[in-house]
């Protein structure tokens, strides 16, 4: 059962544009709403994250939306640049002891010049 | 300030053998947690050790095993090595609860 659905799986985009990553979640218990940058060869970077207490969340060219009574958050990359071409991941968990982080199966982000 | 290191960075083991994965966290963060990633799973969880105990585990065989010790450091150990265990295995550490998860660069993992 995958508990946090990520779309698209594939994202080209030209140097300046805004590209969107969608994910949606089932278990109304997570409470923390990370993302997660990836290049090849490395372990996942943390973005930015979110608690479900706000709608929006704003850190450089990054902003997370979220729409807790559709389970649902996004990523919003403004004014994308070829370094910011990897695979990115959204991530829940439930905070606490019983703390684990689960993923959505990734974007893979091009950015053209 | 030092992030978090996993050795090796890479490794090549045979089916039936088995491998330990070590990784040290953050200074001063007491969680570490694992997890295993493969192109058509993505990443999955394996477990979490907080202060020496295993405090939540994924749905993963028996087969996969770890543990940490006083200063944090955590190992994690897969006996009886399938092809399918071939993957790049990555350690998070954490100061405490409700704190940001980072990740080391992993250990790439090839079973043949």
């Amino acid at each position: 059962q995958q508990q946090v659905k990520q779309s698209p799986q594939s994202l080209i985009v030209q140097k300046g544009g805004i590209p969107i990553i969608n994910c949606a979640y089932e278990n109304t218990a997570f409470d923390y709403f990370p993302w997660y940058q990836q290049f090849p060869g490395k372990g996942p970077a943390l973005l930015i994250a979110i608690r479900p207490d706000v709608s929006e969340k704003k850190e450089g060219r990054f902003t997370i939306s979220f729409n807790k009574s559709a389970k649902q958050f996004s990523l919003h990359i403004m004014d994308s640049q070829p370094g910011d071409s990897a695979t990115y991941f959204c991530a829940a968990s439930k905070q606490g002891s019983n703390y684990k982080l689960t993923f959505g199966k990734g974007t893979l982000l091009t950015v053209n010049p | 300030k030092a992030g978090v290191t996993q050795t090796p960075r890479y490794l090549i083991k045979t089916r039936g053998q088995q491998v330990t994965l070590s990784c040290s966290p953050i200074s001063g963060h007491r969680s570490v947690s694992w997890y295993q990633q493969t192109p058509g799973q993505g990443l999955q969880f394996l477990f979490e050790y907080f202060s020496e105990t295993q405090r939540n585990k994924g749905n993963f065989p028996g087969r996969f095993s770890g543990r940490q010790f006083s200063n944090s450091r955590s190992e994690m150990n897969v006996s009886t090595l399938e092809l399918g265990d071939s993957a790049l295995y990555l350690c998070a550490s954490r100061l405490g609860q409700n704190t940001e998860a980072f990740f080391g660069q992993g250990t790439r993992l090839t079973v043949v």
